[in-house]
């Protein structure tokens, strides 16, 4: 069974930094490009960033790039999001989702997500 | 970025009716399109990709068609537990874009 647990959300200030962990089971984690979406409170979902299987190819929405970095390990079945310079705008649950083995895929799984609060 | 309009956002239905919910493209997808349920407090669940394919275990009363810029999604006897928000999703162009959600709600 596909299991995704995230982690690593929390209270940050604006401007502040915090890392996301989701780890991956029940699949081959090296073999799937992956995805986070965030969704505000109350809102609808919004799609972040992705990663390549090998870590080698990354895309992000315009409003991250430049602050967030996703990025993964694979030998720890451990996907990862850098949020860097967070704003009020950024509070949201993140959700890190399995796609497929191609770069054109569905948002297969999803993990239950971390509540991400920018506030002062 | 394309944009993806759905509609209604929200709708009231009694169990076992019929429930169709529409999604437009501001451009052509071809069929890369997908449909996800959400209920409150939970992740998103992928119900149909590529527009009408089922995905596994989901059951026969919901499907899904279109091509193109204009696509339908049909619940064709609302059961207690179809009460969610639904998502239409386009994955043809980056950056990935969702459409606002519909709320199912029992009348």
């Amino acid at each position: 069974e596909v299991q995704l647990v995230e982690s690593g959300g929390g209270l940050v200030q604006p401007g502040g930094s915090l890392r996301l962990s989701c780890t991956a089971s029940g699949f081959t984690f090296s073999n799937y490009w992956m995805h986070w979406v965030r969704q505000a409170p109350g809102k609808g979902l919004v799609w972040v960033s992705r990663i390549k299987s090998d870590g080698t190819y990354t895309n992000s929405a315009d409003s991250v790039k430049g602050r967030f970095t996703i990025s993964r390990d694979n030998a720890k079945n451990t996907l990862y999001l850098q949020m860097n310079s967070l704003r009020v705008e950024d509070t949201a649950v993140y959700y890190c989702a399995r796609a497929g083995i191609f770069p054109v895929s569905p948002l297969f799984s999803w993990g239950q997500g971390t509540l991400v609060t920018v506030s002062s | 970025d394309i944009q993806m309009t759905q509609s209604p956002s929200s709708l009231s239905a009694s169990l076992g009716d019929r429930v169709t919910i529409t999604c437009q493209a501001s451009q052509v997808i071809s069929r890369f399109l997908n449909w996800y349920q959400q209920k409150p407090g939970k992740a998103p669940m992928l119900l149909i990709s590529d527009a009408s394919n089922l995905e596994t275990g989901v059951p026969s009363r919901f499907s899904g068609s279109g091509s193109g810029t204009y696509f339908t999604f049909t619940i064709t006897s609302l059961q207690p537990e179809d009460f969610a928000t639904y998502y239409c999703q386009q994955f043809d162009t980056l950056p990935l874009t969702f459409g606002g959600g519909t709320k199912v709600e029992i009348k």
